[in-house]
Formats: structure tokens, C-alpha cells, sequence
């Protein structure tokens, strides 16, 4: 398994410009996140899903949008791209069950926007 | 809403002694709680999670101790070495919160020769 893939690793972008960050897992997880991370800062949850069709904002949504079509991907859209949304993206997964698990974490989109 | 506080915000210590990093929670409904080591510019890797049925679990130099009743878990890491600096995060979520977790504001733990 690959576990939960992200591109691409860096990306610069001009402000106003959009783009999608990709994010595919395929350990059949339902549940899916995409968190940013500021330098020296903590994960922001940005978007969340907890099957194909079904996604919900979490903290900090505005200027991001997600879709999720299928149970193994799940991108990221920016549209309008600002500086303050220069950051580090990661998307993770989680198997849905009875049991408490862990998220498994991509290795991260690299984003400027200058 | 869940808080999580995590302290300290940074921790240096002398190779070979032990590391002590508290989360406290306000949402006595949690259950589950990992944490997790992010090295620099590296993704968050899960090291040692507990459940809410669980007083204490160990994993060679990392322990993780929870305590129900004052809603605090701590991450214990022993005999400390240089490849333990990173940043350590915790965590927290209930089975009813749609999947989502809590995270503290993390750790940079220094580990020095």
C-alpha cells in the first residue's frame, strides 16, 4: 500500500491564481482531512469528509473548497490564491469501525503564494 | 467544542534523561488519544496512542499515561536520544464527533549531546 499520496510535494503560486492539491489513499479509508500547518504552528483543519459525497468545514475553511467523488481522493481546491495562504498542506485518512484509529498523514504539499 | 492545551510549547533537555509533555482536555466524552512525532519538514507519524478503558501503555523509551478523572494524558519519553527531537503533538476525539480530532498546539523538543 502507499498509504495516502499527496501532489504536488511544492508549488509556488501568483496571488489570484487557483489550483488543486491532489490527495488519494488507498487504504479504503472513509474518512478523509485536509489540515494546513503556518510555520512553527500546530494543524488547522481546513475541510473533512466521512465518505464518497459527504464533506463538512472544519476550522478554518474560507478560501478552500473540497469535493469527494470517490472513497479514494479527495482535493483540495484554492481559488484566488492569497499570501495568507502560503502553508503546508496535509490530507489524512482514517479507517471509519467501531474501533478508535489513528489518521494517517500525506507527506505534505508545500505551498507560496507570492 | 473539545480543547486540547499541550505543555510546554518547548522542552530541551540533556541526552538520556527522560521528557514529560501534559495535554489537558475539557471534553469528558473523549476516548481516544494519540500522539504523534513530526520531524522537520516531515509528515506527523503516529508513536503511541491510548484508549479511555487504558491507565497507561508503553512502547520501549515512550509511554503515554492517561488520567480520566483530571481529563489530562501525558507522553513520557525515557533515556532520551538526539533522534528523538521533533515536534510532538497530542490529540483527542469521541466516537461522535464525525471522525474529528483535536489537536494541541505541539512540542518542539531538543534533544542535546
Amino acid at each position: 500500500n502507499a498509504g495516502v499520496t499527496q501532489t504536488p510535494k511544492f508549488r509556488i503560486l501568483k496571488i489570484g491564481q487557483s489550483m488543486t492539491l491532489q490527495c488519494t489513499q488507498d487504504m479504503n479509508h472513509n474518512y478523509m482531512y485536509w489540515y494546513r500547518q503556518d510555520p512553527g504552528m500546530g494543524l488547522k483543519l481546513i475541510y473533512y469528509s466521512v465518505g464518497a459525497g459527504i464533506t463538512d468545514k472544519g476550522e478554518v475553511p474560507n478560501g478552500y473548497n473540497v469535493s469527494r467523488s470517490t472513497t479514494e481522493d479527495f482535493p483540495l481546491r484554492l481559488e484566488l490564491a492569497a499570501p495568507s495562504q502560503t502553508s503546508v498542506y496535509f490530507c489524512a485518512s482514517r479507517p471509519t469501525g467501531g474501533g478508535n484509529q489513528p489518521q494517517h498523514f500525506g507527506d505534505g504539499t508545500r505551498l507560496s503564494i507570492l | 467544542g473539545e480543547n486540547v492545551e499541550q505543555h510546554p510549547s518547548t522542552l530541551s533537555v540533556q541526552e538520556g534523561d527522560s521528557a514529560v509533555i501534559k495535554c489537558t482536555y475539557s471534553d469528558s466524552a473523549s476516548n481516544y488519544f494519540p500522539w504523534y512525532k513530526q520531524e522537520l519538514g516531515k509528515r506527523p507519524q503516529l508513536i503511541i496512542d491510548i484508549r479511555s478503558n487504558v491507565g497507561e501503555k508503553k512502547d520501549q523509551r515512550i509511554a503515554v499515561t492517561l488520567n480520566k478523572t483530571a481529563k489530562h494524558f501525558s507522553l513520557h519519553i525515557t533515556e532520551t536520544q538526539p533522534e528523538d527531537s521533533a515536534v510532538y503533538f497530542c490529540a483527542a476525539w469521541r466516537t461522535d464527533s464525525w471522525g474529528k480530532f483535536q489537536f494541541g498546539a505541539g512540542t518542539q523538543v531538543v534533544v542535546t549531546p
